[in-house]
């Protein structure tokens, strides 16, 4: 079956630092590989999305792309901020009957002054 | 632009006690999905509709049972709560069949057993 393995935090890092969250995953066929955010007390809201091999996704100064030969997402961003203090989820699609997502277990992010 | 509205957002149960999640979208979306948000578990299946009139189990149906009233509501319900229930309940929906589309997740329903 599908699964998606993702570093599970939490990740602490000071405003303007590097993130990098790492994404891993298995499927069936060609998956669309998608990334989440929920803010505190919030639902999940889409962040970036890529459909196919090569691909990169980015919004909000986040990009992740797709690497098909080492099946990861690897979600990254050159200049954090404490806004984006939150829990990331990275997650699937494999096209399946009924397009349902596979989410790995969410990685807790807080950014400091 | 409400998009997915859940209610309610907080729900005190006692075991054994029943209630309905109730979920409602605006986007004339065709597929509904029910999931919960434990520690540590990332976000789970509980059940889904593909289309109106359509439910299927998801990977932790049991204890819950759903109904796809019509295509804007989907709702959840426990008939006897137990504590290990105790989660975040999230509803999405999602538009056009396939697998680049992303779900729309509502702000989710924060519900404890006693």
């Amino acid at each position: 079956g599908n699964s998606v393995t993702q570093m599970e935090g939490p990740v602490t890092l000071s405003e303007e630092a590097f993130l990098t969250i790492n994404c891993t995953y298995t499927a069936t066929g060609y998956p669309s590989l998608f990334w989440y955010v929920q803010y505190p007390g919030e639902g999940l809201q889409l962040l970036l999305k890529a459909t196919k091999a090569d691909d990169k996704g980015s919004n909000k100064g986040f990009e992740a792309t797709y690497r098909k030969e080492t099946t990861s997402f690897h979600l990254e961003k050159g200049s954090v901020q404490v806004s984006d203090s939150a829990v990331y989820f990275c997650a699937l699609s494999d096209g399946g009957s009924n397009y349902k997502l596979t989410f790995g277990k969410g990685t807790l992010l807080t950014v400091n002054p | 632009n409400a998009g997915v509205t859940q209610t309610p957002k907080f729900q005190v149960l006692k075991t054994g006690q029943s209630m309905t999640l109730q979920c409602a979208q605006d986007m004339n979306h065709n597929s509904m999905y029910w999931y919960r948000q434990d520690p540590g578990m990332g976000l789970r299946l509980i059940y889904y509709s593909a289309s109106e009139g359509t439910t299927d189990k998801g990977e932790v149906p049991n204890g819950y049972n759903v109904s796809r009233l019509n295509k804007r509501e989907f709702s959840l319900r426990l008939e006897s709560a137990a504590p290990s229930q105790t989660s975040v309940y999230f509803c999405a929906s999602t538009g056009v069949r396939g697998k680049n589309q992303p779900q729309h997740f509502g702000d989710g329903t924060r519900l404890s057993i006693l």
